[in-house]
């Protein structure tokens, strides 16, 4: 069946660091691939989205590229801010459900 | 993008007690779904909502513990009955307009049973 793989957490990083957020998933035709981002407190709300190989999601800063010869769907952020803190799950879908991934906390240090 | 609307956003009950969670859509939607967050964890699927119909339920979730309603596109309650200190979890609801397509959530509801 389809699932999600994303790194542990939680990532630590300096303000202005660079970030990355690895995710690979399997998925048995061509699903829509998302970035979720939950603040604490909050629900998730959609970061970024790709639904097609070779696509790039962006926003605010952030992008992910579908890449489907490497089953990966990978995070990343130039430059980082405190307020950036929060915890991340990659995601996809094919058909009705979404499948997420176990969600990455990151702890932005200013 | 809808804006979902979900109460409460949080109580604590009694073992043995149902609560009713309710969510609100503020446009129409074609899919609603109900997931559970336990603390530090991703989400897991209860059901999906279906209008005038009964739930989808999700391996491991049956109608009995967690019976929901929709009666219309854009209202769903989730029930969570006879409650147990296991079942404290953050309840959230869901909603999309299409297959493949973002899904939108509410703030949750965060449960505590004692």
């Amino acid at each position: 069946g389809n699932s999600v793989t994303q790194m542990e957490g939680p990532v630590t990083l300096s303000e202005e660091a660079f970030l990355t957020i690895n995710c690979t998933y399997t998925a048995t035709g061509y699903p829509s691939l998302f970035w979720y981002v939950q603040y604490p407190g909050e629900g998730l709300q959609l970061l970024l989205k790709a639904t097609k190989a070779d696509d790039k999601g962006s926003n605010k800063g952030f992008e992910a590229t579908y890449r489907k010869e490497t089953t990966s769907f990978h995070l990343e952020k130039g430059s980082v801010q405190v307020s950036d803190s929060a915890v991340y799950f990659c995601a996809l879908s094919e058909g009705i459900k979404t499948i997420f991934g176990a969600g990455t906390r990151l702890f932005v240090k200013a | 993008s809808a804006v979902i609307s979900q109460k409460p956003s949080r109580d604590i009950c009694q073992r043995g007690t149902s609560l009713t969670i309710q969510c609100q859509v503020d446009s129409q939607v074609t899919m609603m779904f109900w997931y559970r967050q336990q603390p530090g964890q991703s989400l897991t699927l209860i059901a999906t909502a279906n209008q005038g119909s009964e739930a989808t339920y999700e391996s491991g979730f049956v109608i009995d513990k967690f019976p929901i309603s929709r009666p219309n596109l854009t209202f769903s309650t989730l029930t969570v009955s006879n409650m147990s200190p296991e079942d404290s979890s953050i309840y959230l609801c869901s909603a999309r307009g299409g297959d493949n397509s973002p899904l939108h959530f509410g703030n949750g509801t965060r449960l505590t049973v004692t």
